[in-house]
């Protein structure tokens, strides 16, 4: 199966600070990728919808200012939460996987703002 | 509204014995229903695929039922072992997107 790396794994910011996440497809040329948002004990909350080469398709309540995706490769897309606060510590994951196939997740990254 | 359910948030169970969790869902027409198993601060991994016409899938001690009717899913872990111990989550494919269940967590007791 494909396999997908996300990095960090943790990461700690200051209030008010941006914070990069990078999802790489290693084995896969993706198209698509997604990227979810998992608070304890919650199902994953599918964010936005990432398409190479044109803007991210987002969920709603989801702010397209504060969580900015990139997806400039078929081997990679990044989320960058902008001017974090406390209330975005959340676990964040990537994936590949389209309809009636598996889905491939990222490790995740846990993400805390002090 | 629609909603998927999974039985329990924790299930204990001793080893050697028979998991079942449960997903029910309402207001979803699932393509195809997965599982997947998430351990603590990892992504999920993938376990099982059963599309709507199929009633029943089985991959080494791991089955799986799928009752459209019904609108369930269960999952079987036979003869369980301690290193089964993690939490099993259920998405329902729609063609369109994938929406998760709120995972069970299942401790297997030596």
């Amino acid at each position: 199966g494909a396999v997908v790396s996300q990095h960090p794994s943790r990461v700690i910011c200051k209030s008010g600070t941006s914070v990069k996440i990078e999802c790489r497809s290693l084995d896969f040329q993706a198209t698509t990728m997604f990227w979810y948002r998992q608070f304890p004990k919650k199902s994953l909350m599918l964010m936005a919808t990432s398409n190479e080469g044109s803007k991210a398709t987002y969920e709603q309540g989801v702010e397209k200012d504060k969580f900015l995706i990139n997806h400039a490769s078929l081997t990679l897309s990044t989320l960058t939460v902008t001017s974090a606060h406390p209330e975005d510590s959340s676990f964040y994951i990537c994936s590949i996987g389209m309809s009636a196939t598996e889905a491939f997740f990222g490790q995740g990254t846990r993400l805390t703002v002090v | 509204s629609q909603k998927i359910e999974q039985n329990s948030e924790a299930l204990n169970i001793q080893e050697g014995k028979t998991a079942t969790l449960t997903c029910n869902y309402t207001n979803y027409s699932p393509a195809y229903l997965q599982w997947y198993r998430q351990d603590p601060g990892r992504g999920p991994v993938f376990l099982l695929l059963i599309r709507e016409n199929e009633k029943e899938k089985r991959k080494e001690r791991l089955k799986v039922t799928f009752d459209t009717t019904l609108k369930q899913s269960l999952f079987h872990i036979t003869a369980s072992q301690p290193a089964d111990s993690a939490t099993y989550l259920c998405a329902l494919d729609t063609g369109n997107q994938f929406y998760f269940g709120t995972g069970t967590s299942l401790t297997v007791i030596p």
